[in-house]
């Protein structure tokens, strides 16, 4: 069974700082990954998607890569601001074994950029 | 464009009491999605419809049943409410399945189940 963790479980940093949060997964037989943002009682918004046969993937501070075979991706943050301070999620979409076709997802990462 | 929308958005049942959870979608998405969140076990998968007309078990199943009532909505009905059902409930939805797809998410359920 898929498993997926996130490290660190929580993160305070000063604004400006560059900053990466990490996440592995136990089977490597995934069609893809995608980072979500979670604001405290709201719903997920995603970020990133990498498709299984890319290495990473951009959009403005936020740069994502994929390790597939090594089973880990690290979410890049440049130039941290307060209103990034949210849960950050990974997930993965499976491909194979007991959770196929299924979104696995992390615990999070609470990250606080304070001023 | 709304995206996905969500009724309730709160909750309090009694322990035994049945009700609905409404989704619907307005981006002419093919898979719907319904997640559960709880402190300490993250997003698990309740239930998933692939396409109009299917509808398929996920990781927590027991308790729930669901209804894909045409391609906008997809509905989750607690038959006899119970105290661990208490949870944030998520709908979801994705163009298709597969690689390419990212899910996009409503804003949420609270169900409190006393």
């Amino acid at each position: 069974k898929q498993e997926v963790t996130q490290i660190p479980a929580a993160l305070s940093v000063p604004e400006g700082e560059n900053l990466v949060l990490n996440c592995s997964f136990t089977d490597s037989a995934i069609y893809n990954l995608q980072w979500f943002r979670q604001d405290p009682g709201k719903g997920l918004t995603s970020l990133l998607l990498i498709q299984s046969s890319q290495r990473e993937q951009t959009s403005g501070r936020l740069n994502a890569s994929l390790d597939k075979s090594s089973g880990r991706s690290t979410l890049y943050i440049a130039a941290s601001q307060p209103g990034d301070s949210a849960t950050y999620l990974c997930a993965v979409f499976n491909a194979g074994g007991t959770s196929y076709g299924k979104l696995t997802f992390g615990q999070g990462t609470i990250l606080t950029v304070h001023p | 464009n709304a995206g996905v929308t969500q009724t309730p958005k709160f909750q309090v049942l009694k322990t035994g009491q049945s009700m609905t959870l409404q989704c619907a979608q307005d981006m002419n998405h093919n898979s719907m999605y319904w997640y559960r969140q709880d402190p300490g076990m993250g997003l698990r998968l309740i239930y998933y419809s692939a396409s109009e007309g299917t509808t398929d078990k996920g990781e927590v199943p027991n308790g729930y049943n669901v209804s894909r009532l045409n391609k906008r909505e997809f509905s989750l009905r607690l038959e006899s409410a119970a105290p661990s059902q208490t949870s944030v409930y998520f709908c979801a939805s994705s163009p298709g399945w597969g690689d390419l797809y990212e899910q996009y998410f409503g804003p949420g359920t609270r169900l409190t189940v006393t």
